[in-house]
């Protein structure tokens, strides 16, 4: 599985748009990308994921580069309930076996 | 409920003793993962079943932990000779297959005292 980089943590004003990197210089091109967030006190919920194309769906967008190198996660207006540690997996298709690192903690502010 | 559940949500337990932690996937999910998230870390992986077998044990950290899921349904995981090391929220995922979205539960707050 790729290793992942994210920054530990990152602010972001309520209702406006939360852009979260993710660097994985390291993934291959049968890896996919998968994002997780995970509450205070809950177990992690998935968000989306993708392998070479865009992805949005209710949640969020994510942006991955054309030489898949990096990625951005999008929620397109932050609300409170949004602040979480966010995670970035790199996942091969052998497997589902989630390798989580460190995260980034977003705070949505008011 | 339609979720994951786990059993019990805390345990408090003296140093050496045998635990058990239960987990109850979503109905019809063939994949089962077990991880353990100690504060201010992400979760760890432990140990994944496909059906009733383990398919992956590589993330289980000493032999004192081991895990079933006999029917390929509900799993246990069970901790021999606990120490005050193995003290952390343990949580569950289940997937309707391999490379499928995971649904965890609340976990299970472990305490070696």
């Amino acid at each position: 599985d790729a290793k992942t980089t994210q920054p530990p943590s990152m602010d972001c004003a309520e209702g406006r748009a939360a852009n979260l990197p993710c660097n994985h210089s390291t993934i291959s091109g049968n890896e996919y990308v998968y994002w997780y967030r995970q509450i205070h006190s809950q177990g992690p919920q998935y968000i989306i994921h993708g392998l070479k194309n865009n992805e949005t769906n209710e949640m969020a967008s994510l942006i991955i580069t054309e030489d898949r190198k990096s990625s951005t996660l999008i929620l397109p207006h932050a609300t409170l309930r949004d602040t979480a540690v966010y995670y970035c997996i790199g996942n091969g298709r052998d497997g589902n076996k989630l390798v989580f690192g460190a995260g980034t903690i977003l705070r949505v502010k008011s | 409920g339609a979720g994951v559940s786990q059993t019990p949500s805390n345990k408090v337990t003296e140093k050496g003793k045998y635990v058990e932690l239960r987990c109850d996937p979503i109905s019809g999910h063939t994949a089962l993962y077990w991880y353990r998230q100690s504060l201010g870390q992400g979760p760890e992986f432990l140990i994944y079943f496909q059906g009733t077998g383990a398919a992956d044990d590589s993330g289980l950290p000493n032999d004192r932990f081991f895990a079933v899921r006999p029917e390929g349904s509900v799993s246990t995981l069970k901790i021999q000779r606990t120490e005050r090391g193995d003290s952390a929220v343990y949580l569950c995922a289940s997937s309707l297959m391999v490379n499928t979205e995971a649904f965890f539960g609340q976990g299970t707050r472990l305490t070696v005292v």
